[in-house]
């Protein structure tokens, strides 16, 4: 099992239209979770950490399920500025160095006029 | 202030050049990264520097020579690369907190390497 599973891509939306993002990891110690964006050819981005209790920003909302090693990124109202990929990012090497982050291989989103 | 500096944009070098890239934070952070990322891939970890010493070397080649002159400033020095480096190189950075479980990391604009 891969560490850190994404949805496959691309998602293509139309504006206004909610978007959800689905990811799995595999260690069940792991600690820290968060969505980054990238856009073309840019750095990646951070987009939200993500908190057991749950979290909103805006437009966004980041879930944790830990029992069952899930986390979830919705965007409503999309806007084509959301357009980028989105990446899945999770440490997954607590206590050998709180450092470790692995990068989810990232769903594509394009939203369209 | 978030911000990871990276220096050069661009860089294109031979196989037998030496050349360094840059990276500078000034958000306090201790702990610095070096990542290697291809096209339509995620960021692969290089390397970790914690409180200017390196903590963690991801069996990288020896071409790539990373080095941390001070809390600020991370470098990864060039030697001898090969055509399948080429790749964008991002720097980020982070606070080290002992004990937690990992913390957000930020990232410069990373240089774009090119090998001929």
């Amino acid at each position: 099992r891969k560490e850190v599973e994404q949805d496959p891509g691309p998602f293509n939306v139309p504006e206004g239209a909610t978007v959800a993002f689905n990811c799995t990891y595999s260690n069940s110690a792991s600690q820290s979770f968060f969505w980054y964006r990238q856009d073309c050819r840019k750095e990646p981005k951070l987009l939200m950490s993500v908190y057991s209790s749950g979290n909103e920003d805006g437009r966004f909302t980041a879930q944790l399920n830990r029992a069952s090693q899930y986390i979830s990124l919705l965007i409503r109202d999309s806007k084509l500025s959301d357009s980028a990929t989105y990446l899945c990012v999770v440490n997954t090497a607590p206590g050998a160095g709180s450092y470790q982050l692995t990068f989810g291989k990232g769903t594509k989103l394009s939203v369209i006029p | 202030d978030t911000e990871v500096t990276q220096t050069p944009k661009h860089l294109v070098m031979g196989m037998t050049n030496k050349k360094s890239l840059k990276c500078e934070q000034h958000m306090g952070h201790r702990a610095m990264y070096w990542y290697k990322q291809k096209a339509k891939k995620p960021p692969e970890l290089m390397f970790v520097y914690s409180y200017e010493k390196l903590s963690i070397n991801e069996s990288v080649p020896s071409r790539f020579s990373p080095e941390c002159p001070n809390s600020s400033l991370l470098n990864l020095h060039l030697h001898a690369l090969q055509p399948e480096d080429s790749a964008l190189y991002l720097c980020a950075s982070s606070q080290d907190r002992e004990g937690a479980g990992g913390t957000e990391q930020y990232f410069g604009p990373g240089t774009r390497l090119t090998v001929t």
